[in-house]
């Protein structure tokens, strides 16, 4: 059974500083790994969704790495500000043919002005 | 555009009550999921559809949930009777494709008393 963990589950740093979320996962065997954001009261929010054959994807300050035969991802933020707090969470999705995706508790994050 | 638009956003109701949460998809995504957040267990996948069909039920916790979809824009999560445990948030999602972000809808917050 697939068990996707984020560590640290809270981490709070100055503005400004650049950080790296954690995600790892026990089966290699995935599609896609996909990284989304929850504010309070809200949804998720989908960030970067890297496909199974590729290494990273960029969106803006968002950069998500993906090492399949290590079972680890990373989400870097560049240059944070207070608006990217929020609970990051990254999801894997099991393989072709099942749209199933399996969370992590995700990492609360906060940004101090 | 719309995002996935579900009703209500709150309920409180008594247990052993029937409860029906709602579900409008983004217009053309053919996939539905439904998932239930808890702090204790993070966010599970209860159930999805594809093409209005239901592929994979296996994470409905038992025989008082049921979900239907009718038609590709609307789908019904419905827990009779309910207990003070399946309170919790629930949340709708669609997608355009298996290798497509899912997108989230704000959730509905269920308070069984």
């Amino acid at each position: 059974k697939q068990e996707v963990t984020q560590i640290p589950a809270a981490l709070s740093v100055p503005e400004g500083e650049n950080l790296v979320l954690n995600c790892s996962f026990t089966d290699s065997a995935i599609y896609n790994l996909q990284w989304f954001r929850q504010d309070p009261g809200k949804g998720l929010t989908s960030l970067l969704l890297i496909q199974s054959s590729q290494r990273e994807q960029t969106s803006g300050r968002l950069n998500a790495s993906l090492d399949k035969s290590s079972g680890r991802s990373t989400l870097y933020i560049a240059a944070s500000q207070p608006g990217d707090s929020a609970t990051y969470l990254c999801a894997v999705q099991r393989g072709a043919g099942s749209y199933q995706l399996t969370f992590g508790k995700g990492t609360k994050l906060s940004v101090i002005p | 555009d719309a995002g996935v638009i579900q009703s209500p956003r709150h309920e409180v109701t008594e247990m052993g009550q029937e409860v029906t949460l709602r579900c409008k998809p983004i217009s053309g995504h053919n996939s539905l999921f439904w998932y239930r957040q808890t702090m204790m267990r993070g966010l599970e996948l209860l159930i999805y559809f594809n093409n209005n069909v239901p592929i994979d039920d296996s994470g409905m916790p038992e025989d008082r949930f049921s979900a239907k979809m009718p038609n590709a824009s609307f789908s019904t999560l419905k827990i009779q009777p309910s207990e003070p445990r399946d309170s919790a948030v629930y949340f709708c999602a669609s997608s355009g494709g298996q290798n497509q972000p899912q997108h989230f809808g704000d959730g509905t917050r269920l308070s069984i008393l």
